[in-house]
């Protein structure tokens, strides 16, 4: 069965130190998502990404965060300059233009030390 | 805009007992309805949606949920929990402009106890 992968599980990585999520979608599909979820707390819609640009992001979304499909496969989510408060589990998701729901990745979980 | 509220944080149940896990959502726009669970160190998987017609709907390992406009809620239930049930249990609401866009509640951890 298909499905959402996510890289690394888990990444620990400095304050102020650049890094770099990464998902590969289900093969044939074309909505892209970024979520979130803080420890303890709600998982937070991120950024949509459709036709290699973003149709929609969230205020969390602010200009320390970007997307990118790189090739045919991967979709990623950079934050250019780690905080603290950017220690959560991010989640890719993925949607065919056939599909009524989203597929979600099994999570990459961030600390920020 | 949209809001979840999941009405219990924690859920204990014995196993074989029935569970209902609530689920209430304001919006002014029409919406979609899921629920979503995430086992241990398992991604978020779909257990079932409501996007229209019968407002009960079925979904995998004998879940289901029903739709209530007037009280706005999306209510989950199992009539007999099984231990592998045990996780946790996300509601989730899109626009009815898409299927992707989600606000989801802060989750229900279901344990069933032997």
């Amino acid at each position: 069965e298909p499905e959402v992968t996510q890289t690394p599980s888990h990444q620990v990585t400095q304050m102020g130190q650049e890094v770099i999520l990464r998902c590969v979608p289900i093969s044939n599909h074309l909505y892209f998502y970024w979520y979130r979820q803080i420890l303890g707390q709600k998982v937070e819609f991120l950024v949509s990404f459709y036709n290699n640009e973003i149709s929609e992001k969230s205020e969390i979304f602010d200009d320390q965060f970007s997307v990118e499909r790189p090739d045919g496969s991967n979709f990623t989510l950079k934050i250019r300059s780690t905080k603290l408060e950017d220690s959560a589990m991010y989640f890719c998701a993925s949607l065919g233009t056939a599909n009524t729901e989203a597929f979600f990745g099994q999570g990459t979980r961030l600390t920020v030390v | 805009a949209q809001s979840v509220t999941q009405l219990d944080s924690q859920v204990p149940v014995f196993e074989e007992a029935p569970v209902e896990l609530r689920c209430n959502y304001s919006s002014s726009v029409s919406v979609y309805l899921f629920w979503y669970v995430q086992y241990p160190n398992q991604g978020l998987q779909l257990l079932l949606k409501y996007l229209s017609g019968s407002t009960l709907v079925k979904g995998i390992n004998g879940f289901e949920a029903e739709f209530n406009k007037s009280q706005t809620s999306f209510h989950l239930r199992k009539p007999s929990v099984h231990i592998s049930d045990t996780a946790e249990y996300f509601c989730a609401v899109s626009p009815g402009t898409s299927y992707g866009k989600l606000t989801f509640g802060q989750g229900t951890i279901l344990t069933v106890h032997p």
